[in-house]
């Protein structure tokens, strides 16, 4: 079993959906967990950062990690097509250690 | 200008021949990394550093070298490149004390095709 397991999709959707995201890991370790998102030819970005349990929200996005599960979700609301890219899930058991991204997701927001 | 550039942004070489990819920061973070994507696969590391004197290898090292010559440069070498080395590579760094240290940001990658 890979240490984190991301469903690569692709995922379509039209303009205003509500789209979820999500993650499922093998490690109990891990405390920091992070969204990336990378467009076409760009290399990937930071979206989301959260640390432990919890949920966090900016904007459209909302960041959700339930670690008695192990599963993380990203929740995009009112979605966009400049929101079509490929969404990453990335996660580390401590500062200083490497992480270790999920294989993507490729998300597609039709107008 | 950006943070974390990378040079060549393309590269087409030859079975056996020694390349060399640059990655330099203007971060300021004491902290690189180099990986390579792929298709279905995901981005795996190759090798990374803490700061100048330290050197680690990553998931797939074999096959790949690294020099770290100033806190803002990290070269990734091909010894002799073969054509499973095709792959979209990328450099990273982050910050060895901040908050949220564990971020890592992204150069734009190089698209390397070995024939």
């Amino acid at each position: 079993q890979k240490e984190v397991e991301q469903d690569p999709g692709p995922l379509s959707v039209p303009e205003g959906a509500i789209v979820s995201l999500n993650c499922t890991y093998s490690n109990s370790a891990f405390q920091y967990f992070m969204w990336y998102r990378q467009y076409s030819r760009k290399g990937p970005e930071l979206l989301m950062y959260t640390y432990s349990s919890g949920n966090k929200e900016d904007g459209r996005f909302t960041a959700q990690v339930d670690k008695s599960s192990k599963y993380i979700s990203l929740f995009i609301r009112d979605s966009q097509p400049s929101d079509s890219a490929t969404y990453l899930c990335a996660m580390t058991r401590q500062a200083g250690t490497a992480l270790i991204f999920g294989k993507g997701t490729t998300l597609s927001v039709s107008s | 200008d950006a943070d974390v550039t990378q040079t060549p942004r393309n590269r087409i070489t030859k079975t056996g021949k020694r390349i060399m990819l640059e990655c330099s920061q203007t971060k300021g973070h004491d902290r690189m990394y180099w990986y390579r994507q792929d298709p279905g696969l995901g981005l795996r590391l190759i090798y990374y550093s803490f700061d100048v004197k330290d050197i680690n290898k990553g998931e797939i090292s074999d096959g790949y070298s690294v020099s770290r010559q100033a806190q803002a440069k990290f070269s990734l070498s091909l010894e002799s490149a073969i054509p499973n080395q095709t792959a979209l590579y990328f450099c990273a760094t982050s910050a060895a004390v901040a908050r949220n240290q564990e971020t890592q940001y992204f150069g734009p990658g190089t698209r390397l095709l070995v024939l």
